[in-house]
């Protein structure tokens, strides 16, 4: 399996909504992130997990709020977002092994289009 | 800092043409890696390719090639006989060596093939 799954494809909420974009990967990758792409531009980092810790966070608003219960797992939770939030999100993984040549392996998945009305 | 300039933002082609798509990155770090990545459409990014920096060999793929020179931070790619599926954007990027990493994008080549 060299797959990194995320769910929903779609999401359309609205700014008083709460919802969660879910990301999953079997490959035995211990880093996982997500980047937000907005139309027309590159891929942003928002925050980085390795080995299930928060290791880095790109000064993301709090109205996102990442959640990395398991090794395979990655959450995004959505709380309160704004019209400007709407974008690809892209989830990633990647083998973790400090010293050898890390960020082995950089999968994306294909990504959840958020709309926020 | 670290930056990936991606100068053409648009190149239109017609099918069976040769066409490079330029790459120039920036960076303090002796090691480092380089990917080109491609994102049709459906908007899935695509891995095409991850060069460490101390392998500086060209690499062919298909009618897919790369030419990576240290010398002058340049990372270009080369799509030989273009075909219509070739139709995307097209991304250079840069991560340090460091584990769990962030990649660093160039703003990305629209690229258009015409039949």
């Amino acid at each position: 399996d060299t797959e990194v799954t995320q769910t929903p494809k779609h999401l359309v909420m609205g700014m008083t909504n709460k919802k969660s974009l879910k990301c999953e990967q079997h490959m035995g990758h211990r880093a996982m992130y997500w980047y937000k792409q907005k139309a027309k531009k590159p891929p942003e980092l928002m925050f980085v997990y390795s080995y299930e810790k928060l290791s880095i966070n790109e000064s993301v608003p709090s109205r996102f709020s990442p959640e990395c219960p398991n090794s395979s797992l990655l959450n995004l939770h959505l709380h309160a977002l704004q019209p400007e939030d709407s974008a690809l999100y892209l989830c990633a993984s990647s083998q973790d092994r400090p010293g050898a040549g890390a960020n082995y392996g950089y999968t994306f998945g294909s990504g959840t289009r958020l709309t926020v009305v | 800092a670290q930056k990936v300039t991606q100068a053409q933002t648009e190149i239109s082609v017609v099918e069976k043409e040769d066409v490079t798509l330029d790459c120039v990155y920036e960076t303090r770090d002796t090691t480092y890696y380089l990917f080109w990545y491609k994102q049709p459409p459906s908007g899935e990014l695509v891995f095409l390719i991850r060069r460490n920096s101390f392998d500086e060999q060209n690499e062919i793929s298909g009618r897919y090639s790369w030419n990576f020179q240290k010398s002058t931070s340049s990372f270009n790619f080369t799509i030989t006989a273009s075909q219509v599926v070739d139709s995307a954007v097209y991304f250079c990027a840069l991560s340090d060596y460091s584990s769990a990493s962030k990649i660093i994008f160039g703003s990305g080549t629209r690229l258009s093939i015409r039949p």
